[in-house]
């Protein structure tokens, strides 16, 4: 299965500010997925990223908050746009694989 | 919508003991079922999966059965460890043309030595 590199591993951030997260693939991909984690919550879709193409987004998540760059099939960034303490969560990155899916290991973000 | 269902945690057990952590599922369409554990600190690692009904998933001892008549996805393991203490989470994904996996809510799993 495909092996995800995915930085930083977590970060303290300043209200206001933003964060860029990477995510590196070992192999080509097709689709990619960003989710949020809220503290003892279970994942939410924030939306898939397709090379060449526009991210789509899922309900309640805008692109001026979380813009998304897919410039090639290994490699994709989200990023989280004037933060605010309601954005402190572990934001993840994942790729479609057959029937499954595989995570990068997480980055957890808090903002104070 | 496609929604799964998880039982409540935490849950707390005596290493050796059975576990079973329960999932149910919405029926629509014909949906790959899963489950992921997350141990501390970590991301999410693919436990076990199945893709069609009466398909069992296993892995590290732990087994989980695709019902298509109950709808249910339930994890279990004979015999847990303290080195299984962790969130699991049952998912789902659609059928053919959908790649978006919805998650339960997660159970937390500690064992006691």
């Amino acid at each position: 299965s495909a092996v995800i590199s995915q930085k930083p591993s977590r970060d303290i951030c300043q209200r206001g500010t933003s964060l860029t997260i990477q995510c590196q693939v070992d192999s080509q991909v097709t689709m990619m997925f960003w989710y949020r984690q809220q503290p003892g919550q279970s994942l939410t879709l924030i939306a898939t990223a397709n090379q060449g193409s526009e991210a789509t987004y899922e309900s309640g998540f805008v692109i001026d908050k979380f813009p998304i760059s897919r410039p090639n099939l290994t490699f994709s960034t989200l990023t989280v746009s004037n933060m605010s303490p309601e954005d402190s969560s572990i934001y993840l990155c994942s790729v479609a694989e057959g029937y499954g899916y595989t995570f990068g290991s997480g980055t957890r973000l808090t903002v104070v | 919508g496609d929604s799964v269902t998880q039982m409540e945690g935490p849950v707390t057990l005596s290493e050796e003991a059975f576990l079973t952590i329960n999932c149910t599922y919405t029926a629509t369409g014909y949906p790959s079922l899963f489950w992921y554990v997350q141990y501390p600190g970590e991301g999410l690692q693919l436990l076990l999966k199945a893709t069609k009904a009466d398909d069992k998933g296993s892995n590290k001892g732990f087994e989980a059965t695709y019902r298509k008549e109950t709808t249910s996805f339930h994890l279990e393991k004979g015999s847990v460890q303290v080195s299984d203490s962790a969130v699991y989470f049952c998912a789902r994904r659609s059928g053919a043309g959908s790649y978006q996996l919805t998650f339960g809510k997660g159970t937390k799993l500690s064992v006691i030595p």
